[in-house]
């Protein structure tokens, strides 16, 4: 099962912000969320990751809560072109390790930028 | 620089066939991973490989199977194809996140696979 659960749907005027939360109650300490969108029929496209302190790039801003429980991301001036299906995953990342976690998505939010 | 590259990208096949689908990873990542994606099931993990050498697994049946070269370049394989394995087959690749690094993935644009 995911990780994560996110609203199934939002809508969002062109031009203003879009605030997409997404929980993850039960992430590690070793463990990053990683945003993803995926216009359609196309691959996921990386967006945005952090582990514990808010992430800022030319994209999007993600605000991570104190407790990790959960994350917004953010698009500060929504545009048409965003709009898409957005996945928030928690995987581990850095250092070494011995095992390979699987990555797993879950249905994501899809975000409908409306004109 | 060039991105993840899928290849073919669309196939139609018949049930009982086989198809074998192949991704190219970003020069230099190690990792390469496969996802099935259907309407009805979304992004599926199907399996991790790096080193040529599969890491872990998603819960989908012994039909499926891949393998790494020593280029990092991977291959997946569908034998005994059924309708339901209709669907958007995906890799993504990425760094070893031994290497310290943080581990994003890059996704190509898929293959998809209609099984008739």
């Amino acid at each position: 099962d995911a990780k994560t659960t996110q609203p199934p749907s939002m809508d969002c005027a062109e031009g203003r912000a879009a605030n997409l939360p997404c929980n993850h109650s039960t992430i590690s300490g070793n463990e990053y969320v990683y945003w993803y969108r995926q216009i359609h029929s196309q691959g996921p496209q990386y967006i945005i990751h952090g582990l514990k302190n808010n992430e800022t790039n030319e994209m999007a801003s993600l605000i991570i809560t104190e407790d990790r429980k959960s994350s917004t991301l953010i698009l500060p001036h929504a545009t048409l072109r965003d709009t898409a299906v957005y996945y928030c995953i928690v995987r581990v990342a850095g250092g070494l390790r011995t095992s390979y976690d699987k990555v797993i998505f879950g249905p994501g939010t899809s975000l409908s930028v409306i004109p | 620089k060039a991105g993840v590259t899928q290849t073919p990208r669309y196939l139609i096949k018949t049930r009982g066939q086989q198809v074998t689908l192949s991704c190219s990873p970003i020069s230099g990542h190690r990792s390469v991973s496969w996802y099935q994606q259907t309407p009805g099931q979304g992004l599926q993990f199907l399996f991790e490989y790096f080193s040529e050498t599969q890491r872990n697994k998603g819960n989908f049946p012994g039909r499926f199977s891949g393998r790494q070269f020593s280029n990092s370049r991977s291959e997946m394989n569908v034998s005994t194809l059924e309708l339901g394995d209709s669907a958007l087959y995906l890799c993504a690749s990425s760094f070893h996140p031994g290497q310290g690094v943080t581990g994003e993935l890059f996704f190509g644009e898929g293959s998809r696979l209609t099984v008739l």
